[in-house]
């Protein structure tokens, strides 16, 4: 299958800092990309679509100015986590599809453990 | 209305036997896919299988098979002759044709597999 690359796999930060998280598709091209939330023992909560070349599409209650998303190629998509707080530590997920039909598989990337303390 | 739906939070199962991980749906596309991923502790999600909303055969990989019941919409998971490498979070999702590609996940079941 495609690969998705997600970097860092994990990073701590200081409280008022800012990350960035990189998307990577290594072997296709994602015009699509989607941001995804984990919090331990739950389930995947969609943040943002990212969307090559153009603004991201942010989901209800999600604050677009504490997660700025930029699609700048078909092959990455960044999440920058802007002066991040303790109750911004979660696991952030990226994945990219081939194509936007309920039948195309998504292909996720390895996950980024953020801690801020 | 949740879309999908994972009523087990946990599941035990012996060694070398089967298991299945329930997943109800809900959608009004007509076009749409099932996914279900594993995930360990490790973060990262591992694609199991898919089911087509139009596949007229369930879908099988290796020791997974997807029970679909299009009428009852549902995707159990049935995972054969267990091993303690299976033992993780299980999450059941969907992709609808008419949602620009997202996923909806449902809560997970977390499987443990004795020995």
């Amino acid at each position: 299958g495609a690969v998705v690359s997600q970097h860092p796999s994990r990073v701590i930060c200081k409280s008022g800092t800012s990350v960035k998280i990189e998307c990577r598709s290594l072997d296709f091209q994602a015009t699509t990309m989607f941001w995804y939330r984990q919090f331990p023992k739950q389930s995947l909560m969609l943040m943002a679509t990212s969307n090559e070349g153009s603004k991201a599409t942010y989901e209800q209650g999600v604050e677009k100015d504490k997660f700025l998303i930029n699609h700048a190629s078909l092959t990455l998509s960044t999440l920058t986590v802007t002066s991040a707080h303790p109750e911004d530590s979660s696991f952030y997920i990226c994945s990219a599809s081939l194509g936007g039909g309920g039948n195309t598989e998504a292909f996720f990337g390895q996950g980024t453990r953020l801690t801020v303390v | 209305a949740q879309k999908i739906t994972q009523t087990q939070p946990g599941m035990f199962v012996q060694e070398k036997e089967a298991v299945t991980l329930d997943c109800t749906y809900d959608t009004s596309d007509p076009s749409y896919g099932l996914f279900w991923y594993k995930q360990p502790s490790s973060g990262e999600m591992i694609f199991l299988i898919y089911q087509g909303s139009y596949d007229q055969q369930n879908a099988t990989e290796g020791r997974y098979s997807l029970n679909f019941q299009k009428a009852r919409k549902s995707a159990n998971l049935v995972i054969s002759a267990s091993q303690l490498g299976d033992s993780a979070m299980y999450f059941c999702a969907m992709r609808e044709g008419n949602n620009a590609g997202k996923s909806t996940f449902g809560d997970g079941t977390t499987l443990t597999v004795k020995p």
